[in-house]
């Protein structure tokens, strides 16, 4: 049972537009919830994470959106570019804890030039 | 920069075959992970390991083993591979408690046939 349910599986965007990719989550105990971005061929990296107590975070143009009382959270890509194709992995933890990092089952973007 | 190393990218082995995935950190870190990546399912924890000789089951450390006689190394290991453990084995090592960053391999793709 995954605790971390992340949709869409595949996501087909133009240059140029927002790319939206969800996840939802079943434990409230998870207190951090990271992003992380993996090219082909590569592994993955921190994008941005947030904690629950803010509601938004932006870095460039990445965006993550989080609803508490939803259990849900999302991941924005502004003005898509073909270089922002990769799979994208949401995640969750709670005290700092690595052994409890949960990882969503990825979203392959790919971005149309 | 941190640099995660799994020497073999791509192994095909036969069912009932003995197999080791090397993994080496250049960074002094104390933590290591072990993962398996397969599409749809996202990345799942086998083992993980604290300290030189220390270890620790993920969530999926059935047919699995591992060993650390080194800080650096962390090797994973199939006591004889069976088809269902085909798949993506990505290593990482230093979670840092304050971003939830994991510094991932390159991984090592494993066909067993």
């Amino acid at each position: 049972q995954q605790q971390v349910k992340q949709s869409p599986q595949s996501l087909i965007v133009q240059k140029g537009g927002i790319s939206i990719i969800n996840c939802a989550y079943e434990n409230t105990a998870f207190d951090y919830f990271p992003w992380y971005q993996q090219f082909p061929g590569k592994g993955p990296a921190l994008l941005i994470a947030i904690r629950p107590d803010v509601s938004e975070k932006k870095e460039g143009r990445f965006t993550i959106s989080f609803n508490k009382s939803a259990k849900q959270f999302s991941l924005h890509i502004m003005d898509s570019q073909p270089g922002d194709s990769a799979t994208y992995f949401c995640a969750a933890t709670f005290s700092g804890s690595a052994r409890q990092l949960t990882f969503g089952s990825g979203t392959q973007l790919t971005v149309l030039p | 920069d941190v640099k995660v190393t799994q020497s073999s990218r791509y192994l095909v082995k036969r069912t009932g075959e003995k197999v080791f995935l090397e993994c080496v950190q250049d960074m002094d870190h104390e933590n290591m992970f072990w993962y398996r990546q397969d599409p749809g399912l996202g990345l799942r924890l086998i083992y993980f390991s604290y300290d030189v000789k220390m270890k620790e089951k993920g969530d999926i450390p059935e047919g699995y083993s591992v060993s650390r006689e080194k800080k650096e190394r962390f090797s994973l290991i199939l006591e004889s591979a069976s088809t269902n453990q085909t798949s993506m084995y990505l290593c990482a090592s230093r979670w840092d408690r304050a971003t939830g960053e994991l510094f991932f391999g390159e991984g090592s793709r494993l066909t067993v046939l």
